[in-house]
């Protein structure tokens, strides 16, 4: 059973910690979307990357946050230093599509981060 | 004013109860719709796709309005297990931007 799998499930850290996520796609999907939710602003677009490319970041603060693909299973997102307003719980999905994109979005079962 | 608005309920319905939700969106070149479900603290699922046309998958019916830039998503004969967020999801920028509604919630009752 195909799935984008997450890690970690839950993060509990301290104001000015380095935190990393990651997710690997399902195989063969060569779109992978990097989400945001929180109850005020539901679901954000932080990042969007195609064949490993990033097409979009523009959801995403740059002076802390960066998104990377290092090869076609695994996509990461790195806070540093993460702040408590970077508490949410991060989604990673992933989907296939060749120019235009029309298909359907997996996501992983989310990262729930918590910054004291 | 935001790309996707949802008015975030809770629509309360009794259980057989016909519910429906619209979703409005504010660029015109939007290409593509979607609606997702999402149950409490899981990841958003794929509902179904909205096309131009007007679609139907068993109690789920999707319709999209071009010209007042909204889609509806009608839910007939509700079940319990319908209970969850609605988020509906529109494609901009040439296909490269997916953005999601907040979500609408629905609570379907006894």
């Amino acid at each position: 059973d195909a799935r984008v799998t997450q890690t970690p499930r839950h993060k509990v850290t301290e104001m000015g910690q380095e935190v990393t996520m990651r997710c690997q796609p399902i195989l063969g999907h060569n779109t992978v979307f990097w989400y945001r939710q929180t109850m005020m602003q539901g679901l954000e677009l932080l990042a969007y990357f195609r064949n490993r490319a990033p097409l979009d970041d523009s959801g995403m603060p740059k002076d802390r946050f960066s998104a990377e693909m290092p090869d076609a299973t695994l996509a990461t997102l790195k806070i540093q230093p993460s702040e408590p307003r970077d508490s949410a719980v991060y989604f990673c999905a992933s989907g296939s599509g060749q120019g235009s994109y029309t298909g359907e979005l997996f996501f992983g079962e989310g990262s729930r981060l918590t910054v004291l | 004013r935001k790309e996707v608005e949802q008015d975030p309920g809770p629509f309360n319905v009794p259980e057989g109860a016909t519910v429906a939700f619209n979703c409005t969106y504010s660029n015109s070149a939007s290409q593509s719709f979607f609606w997702y479900r999402q149950d409490c603290r899981k990841e958003p699922k794929l509902l179904m796709s909205v096309y131009s046309s007007g679609n139907e998958d068993g109690r789920f019916t999707a319709q999209l309005n071009r010209a007042s830039q909204y889609i509806s998503l009608l839910i007939r004969d509700s079940k319990l297990s319908d209970s969850a967020t609605y988020l509906c999801v529109v494609i901009t920028g040439g296909g490269n931007k997916l953005t999601f509604g907040t979500g609408t919630q629905l609570k379907v009752e006894l």
